[in-house]
């Protein structure tokens, strides 16, 4: 009940194309979802979060989508650049708890 | 703001030594910290969580005697890999979060690559 489980693996998308990374939990506890960029050979970087009492942000080209009754939660990327190429992790928590982390997907942005 | 800081960044040592790293909040206090393992292409793993002034958290699994964490201040942290062998050769990464007042963010630190000959 404490997993999280992202999906896909890996994604390779034109540059100006839309990537999308899905995730998906069964704990309704949860109430913190961040998503996390990861660079090769760095540590992650928070791009974004979202609580539950919401079903939509946006920071920039980043946005989630919260879909509370379905339990899974997902991060839209606008008019990817190869500059986006990482590895996106989701995660969830239940406030102030440790983060549950997803297993990633490695995103590949060409020209 | 809320940068993380880890030193060192690479470290080689030989099987048996123990080695050190220091994980630092250096604009914000961090009551909380963390230390994470990543292997190649997978995902974080929490090791263990610790509070200033008071004793880690370990994961299961995480042998507290072989990895001791220190959290001596508000933003320093430290790790220490005791007796190191090459099955401990990983990407060894922080994350501080701030006090009161926030969510449940956690900002990383950029990592320290430990290699085990």
């Amino acid at each position: 009940q404490q997993q999280v489980k992202q999906s896909p693996q890996s994604l390779i998308v034109q540059k100006g194309g839309i990537p999308i990374i899905n995730c998906a939990y069964e704990n309704t506890a949860f109430d913190y979802f961040p998503w996390y960029q990861q660079f090769p050979g760095k540590g992650p970087a928070l791009l974004i979060a979202i609580r539950p009492d919401v079903s939509e942000k946006k920071e920039g080209r980043f946005t989630i989508s919260f879909n509370k009754s379905a339990k899974q939660f997902s991060l839209h990327i606008m008019d990817s650049q190869p500059g986006d190429s990482a590895t996106y992790f989701c995660a969830a928590s239940i406030i102030p708890d440790k983060l549950i982390f997803g297993t990633g997907t490695r995103l590949q942005v060409f020209p | 703001g809320a940068v993380v800081s880890q030193h060192p960044s690479r470290v080689i040592c030989k099987s048996g030594t123990s080695v050190k790293i220091e994980c630092r909040s250096l604009d914000f206090q961090a009551t909380t910290m963390f230390w994470y393992r990543q292997f190649p292409k997978q995902s974080l793993m929490l090791m263990a969580t610790s509070n200033e002034g008071s004793k880690a958290t370990y994961e299961q699994g995480v042998e507290k005697d072989k990895f001791l964490i220190n959290h001596a201040s508000l933003t320093l942290s430290t790790l220490t890999v005791t007796s190191a062998h090459p099955e401990d050769s990983s990407f060894y990464i922080c994350s501080a979060r701030p006090g009161q007042g926030r969510y449940n963010e956690q900002f990383f630190g950029p990592g320290t690559r430990l290699t085990v000959l």
